[in-house]
């Protein structure tokens, strides 16, 4: 079975600061990697998602993530955090051939002024 | 375009009461999920449907728990009797098709809490 890994149930960054929440997954082969956002009261939104291609993933609001695979990570990044990034953050993978997201434990993001 | 709909949005009742959740989901999408989400945790796959077929209700505890989606557009979710363990959000999403690699899309949820 997929797993995934999220460390630090609660993130704290300085508005203008770099946004780095780690996730790595296990499994012998790489699956379809998630990041997905939400907001207070809102359902989870999809910031970014690798497939295949290109290991460095661009996706809403100024976040993007890069594929290891020697690393098993996907850790998502944003170069300046602003006050509305405050939010859950949510890895998530799919295995191939399967349809079954697998989540990881979340990371509460609290930005300070 | 209209997102997932979810309603209610907040149930309160007490133990041994049952509960129903009703989810639609984006028009023209054949995939419909259900997901148990508790306080500090990930979603759960709790149930997929492709159309009106349940493909992969595993998860599902089947001796409380049961879900249908007629004419594959709408569903519900209903649990009989709800239990104090039963707290938890429950979300709805939705996908074009079954493929691994679509994206879901999620409804806001409905937080159910059992007394």
């Amino acid at each position: 079975a997929q797993s995934v890994t999220q460390l630090g149930s609660h993130v704290s960054v300085s508005e203008g600061a770099l946004v780095l929440l780690r996730c790595n997954y296990s499994s012998s082969v790489p699956p379809y990697l998630f990041w997905y956002v939400q907001y207070p009261n809102q359902g989870l939104q999809l910031l970014l998602k690798y497939t295949t291609g290109a290991t460095l993933v661009k996706g809403i609001n100024g976040f993007e993530a890069e594929f290891k695979k020697s690393e098993t990570s996907f850790h998502l990044t944003k170069p300046s955090a602003h006050m509305s990034d405050a939010a859950e953050y949510f890895c998530a993978v799919i295995a191939h051939g399967n349809n079954r997201l697998a989540f990881g434990k979340g990371n509460q993001v609290v930005v300070i002024p | 375009e209209a997102g997932v709909v979810q309603s209610p949005r907040y149930k309160i009742i007490e133990k041994k009461q049952p509960v129903a959740f009703w989810c639609n989901p984006i028009s023209g999408h054949n995939t419909l999920y259900w997901y148990l989400q508790n306080l500090g945790q990930g979603p759960e796959l709790l149930i997929r449907y492709e159309n009106e077929e349940a493909v992969d209700d595993s998860q599902l505890p089947k001796d409380r728990f049961s879900a249908e989606r007629l004419k594959g557009v709408d569903s519900t979710l209903k649990i009989q009797p709800a239990e104090l363990g039963d707290s938890a959000v429950y979300l709805c999403a939705s996908s074009p098709g079954g493929a691994s690699t679509d994206t879901q899309y999620f409804g806001p949820g409905t937080r159910l809490t059992v007394l």
